[in-house]
């Protein structure tokens, strides 16, 4: 099945410095990359999303780059702000069914 | 919009007892739905997929006599979480797609003492 890795576990950046998140995929079937937020004890807040016919994505300071071939995406985050600190978490998917990630917890340090 | 409600937000069950949490697709038909299973600072795991009409697919080391899936119509599967004791205590949440949209329920947080 599919299995998905991602890192950094936590990172810390300064408030207007970029953040990078990364994950990597095992199933070449998976054509659905989502990223979320979530907060504590709430359902994950969906923040950008990609898919396999796609390359790169972007939505004003968050973007997400897709790499097939390598069986790779990443979340980037521009011009971070205090308000940007919580937790991702990538998944990868086909259809609706999707295997998540292990989280990344991002505190923007003002 | 399509939202995906789940119920109850939280519960307390006795350890031996058996707990329901429901999960439904309010103005969407769901022929397929998704279990997972969340603990405390951790990640989303897969648990299941309940397939409407017929018996619900489970991952990999998830027992399924332990978490009894229904998806008996094509808005309501539920999850029952039996003979629970205090290591299921967890936040379970369901989710439901429409075309290329995947919703969430509100998630149900288990405790059991």
């Amino acid at each position: 099945g599919e299995n998905v890795e991602q890192h950094p576990s936590t990172l810390s950046v300064q408030e207007g410095d970029s953040a990078v998140i990364k994950c990597t995929y095992s199933d070449s079937a998976s054509n659905y990359f989502p990223w979320y937020k979530q907060e504590l004890g709430k359902r994950p807040q969906l923040i950008i999303d990609i898919r396999s016919n796609v390359g790169e994505k972007k939505d004003q300071r968050i973007a997400v780059t897709l790499n097939k071939t390598a069986k790779h995406f990443s979340l980037h985050i521009t011009e971070t702000q205090p308000e940007d600190s919580a937790v991702y978490f990538c998944a990868a998917g086909y259809g609706n069914k999707l295997v998540f990630g292990a989280g990344t917890i991002l505190r923007v340090k003002s | 919009g399509a939202v995906v409600s789940q119920h109850p937000s939280r519960v307390i069950c006795k350890s031996g007892t058996s707990v329901k949490i429901e999960c439904r697709s309010l103005d969407f038909q769901a022929t397929t739905m998704f279990w997972y299973r969340q603990f405390p600072k951790q990640s989303l795991m897969l648990m299941a997929t309940s397939n409407e009409g017929s018996k619900a697919t489970y991952e990999q080391g998830v027992e399924k006599d332990k978490f009894l899936i229904n998806h008996a119509s094509l808005t309501l599967s539920t999850l029952t979480v039996t003979s629970a004791h205090p290591e299921d205590s967890s936040f379970y949440i369901c989710s439901g797609g429409l075309g290329n949209t995947i919703y969430f329920g509100e998630g149900s947080w288990l405790t059991v003492v």
